[in-house]
């Protein structure tokens, strides 16, 4: 597609749900990256992958998250057990290589 | 996690006049990049700089990587109603490959028509 996509949009959860977000990055994209962002906040980074090797997860918050890329593509983010405090909108990056991050339009994530 | 220090926080201004914002780090940069992000949508490139003293435009913006690389800031020209949105500077330590991108805060812009 033209840019990155993010399904669902909206996600709503009970408190210890399980919730999977997906991103579709832009063809032929190398690099994906994961970024949480609290109200009021800027994207904070929680995983990177270059291909279908996650290099870097020290962003993530807790190993109730999970983040997967099995085919070097799409890429699903996971949240076990979801808590309140895991209400953010949740945005994904692709990146050729060269360093520019092209953003999707991100999922907003409620807890009850 | 660590996140850069933007100010102002949030501004509201006339259409038509300048803008200027600012973002200061801690730690050394040796990229520093400018996005807006619009409600509902992920944060848009602006602007890239890669180089202490540079100074950049696109169109009505301008930006200035700090020579300290500790700073940058970001200036719009004769603003208009579509600038509003959440402005973020964010850092890298290098300018290519992978390396881990440091966000804002972000500066909230209201234009008054």
């Amino acid at each position: 597609g033209a840019g990155v996509s993010q399904s669902p949009r909206y996600k709503v959860a009970k408190r210890g749900q399980d919730v999977a977000l997906r991103c579709d990055p832009i063809s032929g994209h190398v690099s994906l990256f994961w970024y949480q962002q609290a109200l009021g906040q800027g994207p904070e980074f929680l995983t990177y992958f270059q291909n279908e090797a996650q290099l870097d997860k020290s962003g993530l918050p807790s190993d109730r998250f999970f983040a997967e890329r099995p085919e070097g593509s799409v890429s699903t983010l996971k949240i076990q057990r979801t808590q309140q405090e895991d209400s953010a909108v949740y945005l994904c990056a692709s990146s050729s290589g060269d360093g520019t991050q092209y953003f999707g339009p991100g999922t907003r994530l409620l807890v009850l | 996690g660590q996140q850069l220090n933007q100010s102002p926080q949030s501004m509201f201004i006339q259409e038509g006049e300048d803008v200027s914002m600012n973002c200061t780090s801690s730690s050394i940069f040796n990229t520093w990049l400018w996005y807006k992000q619009d409600p509902g949508e992920g944060p848009v490139l602006l602007i890239a700089l890669y180089k202490a003293g540079e100074l950049t435009s696109n169109g009505r913006l301008t930006a200035q990587f700090g020579i300290t690389r500790k700073d940058s800031f970001l200036n719009i020209s004769a603003s208009i109603p579509s600038d509003v949105g959440i402005y973020f500077c964010a850092g890298r330590p290098n300018s290519g490959g992978y390396q881990k991108v440091t966000f804002g805060i972000g500066t909230k812009l209201q234009v008054i028509p």
